[in-house]
């Protein structure tokens, strides 16, 4: 059975400092991986995908299939960075075909 | 180009009794999938419309059923609440095809907040 974990509930950091939100899976196919944010009174959005390896606002998030990674990270946090930020695995193949298994989030405060 | 919608926002229901909820899916796009999102815990795949046809599901029992309409708009229905139930029900659509493979990018709704008494 595929599964998102996300270690941390609560992560804070001060403006400025670098940030890593941990993300591990556990899959057997191919995966594919997302990262979601809810700012305050918004609806779930991408973020980034791991198939882009793009930068999201200045997060970047390297897939590491040796040690079943998908760590976000911020040179520099921003205070509106602060945020429940979710990773997330979609399925494949099989009957759950586009299925996305969530990890239980990560809320990160960015203090001034 | 339009958004994910869901109504209503916000719905209070007893014990035992039957709820519908509601998406529309952003233009372009022919699947929906639904979520629960219990508080304090990432959304939980409850199941997936395609082609108007069920095309996955999580570990939900069958009082939860579905349906999606040729304008690829969807509905979520849960029969005999239970407390348990209470939760955000969340709404994504994507556009899917076969051949394409699965990469399309899941777009949330604001969500359904369902609070069973």
């Amino acid at each position: 059975a595929q599964r998102v974990t996300q270690p941390e509930k609560l992560l804070s950091v001060f403006k400025g400092a670098p940030v890593e939100l941990k993300c591990n899976y556990s899959y057997s196919g191919s995966p594919e991986l997302f990262w979601y944010v809810q700012y305050s009174r918004q609806r779930l959005q991408l973020l980034l995908r791991h198939i882009s390896r793009e930068s999201i606002k200045g997060f970047t998030a390297d897939l590491n299939k040796g040690e079943t990674s998908f760590h976000l990270k911020k040179p520099f946090a921003q205070e509106e960075d602060s945020a429940m930020y979710y990773c997330a695995l979609k399925s494949a193949g099989g009957t759950s075909y586009g299925k996305l298994t969530f990890g239980q989030g990560t809320i990160l405060t960015v203090h001034p | 180009e339009t958004g994910v919608t869901q109504s209503p926002t916000h719905l209070i229901k007893t014990r035992g009794q039957q709820v519908t909820l509601r998406c529309s899916s952003q233009s372009g796009h022919n699947t929906v999938s639904w979520y629960q999102q219990a508080l304090g815990q990432g959304p939980q795949f409850i199941f997936q419309y395609y082609r108007e046809e069920e095309n996955g599901r999580g570990n939900f029992p069958p009082r939860f059923s579905g349906l999606q309409f040729p304008n690829y708009s969807s509905e979520l229905n849960v029969n005999a609440l239970e407390l348990d139930d209470s939760a955000l029900y969340l709404c994504a659509s994507s556009s899917w095809g076969r051949r394409a493979g699965n990469t399309d990018t899941q777009y949330f709704g604001p969500g359904t907040r369902l609070t069973v008494l």
